[in-house]
């Protein structure tokens, strides 16, 4: 197994252009969600997804769109990038949204706005 | 609101010897208590799940200690190795509710050879 992995590792933006964050995992999990880390904070949830074609919004969801076509994948997309924006993202996901379930992180994208 | 604030924000200590981690909590309903590891450039990785009735948890040379009544939460690592330099986070869970996962700001954490 792969687990959860996440392209691109790097990425450098110019403030309003758009992309998309892909993030995948083969766990056969229910529930995918999307973080930021930002220096000096906590991870804070912008998406998740707790089944296929079902998502709702965290805690930071202005700015970012996200789908659930099928239960492996989970892309962010950016719909005009800002320099608040600069962040590092992580994808995760667990078997189901219950609260005892492990949680499995990818390795991140470093995103940065200028 | 919920909180999880984590103490000291940073550590430095020589390889071989033993380090305790501090993590308080203010989340309401509590679920349960996890702590991560996070090398530098990598994403956390789980080390201990902790429920409300679950006083200690151990995972090798890391051991998780919960008091629910005082909302306070140790991880405590022995015989320090190189490869625990690392940062560490403290995640609490809330019942009910979206994602309910409430991110401590994480301990970072330098073992010196």
């Amino acid at each position: 197994n792969a687990g959860v992995t996440q392209t691109p590792k790097f990425q450098v933006l110019k403030t309003g252009q758009s992309m998309t964050l892909q993030c995948a995992q083969d766990m056969n999990h229910e529930y995918m969600s999307w973080y930021r880390q930002d220096p000096g904070m906590g991870l804070r949830l912008i998406h998740y997804s707790v089944g296929a074609g079902i998502t709702d919004q965290g805690e930071v969801p202005n700015g970012y769109n996200v789908s659930r076509s099928t239960t492996e994948d989970f892309p962010l997309r950016l719909l005009s990038a800002a320099p608040s924006q600069t962040s590092v993202y992580f994808c995760a996901s667990s078997l189901t949204s219950g609260r005892l379930d492990t949680q499995y992180f990818g390795p991140g994208t470093r995103l940065t706005v200028l | 609101k919920n909180q999880v604030e984590q103490s000291p924000q940073s550590l430095i200590i020589l390889e071989g010897k033993n380090c305790t981690l501090q993590c308080n909590y203010t989340v309401s309903p509590f679920s349960n208590l996890r702590w991560y590891k996070q090398d530098t450039g990598r994403g956390p990785v789980s080390l201990t799940i902790m429920t409300f009735s679950e006083n200690t948890k151990s995972n090798g040379r890391y051991t998780a200690t919960l008091d629910a009544d005082t909302k306070q939460s140790s991880l405590h690592i022995t015989a320090s190795q190189l490869s625990d330099s690392a940062s560490y986070i403290c995640v609490v869970a809330a019942g009910g509710g979206a994602d309910g996962l409430t991110f401590g700001k994480g301990t970072h954490l330098i073992i010196q050879p």
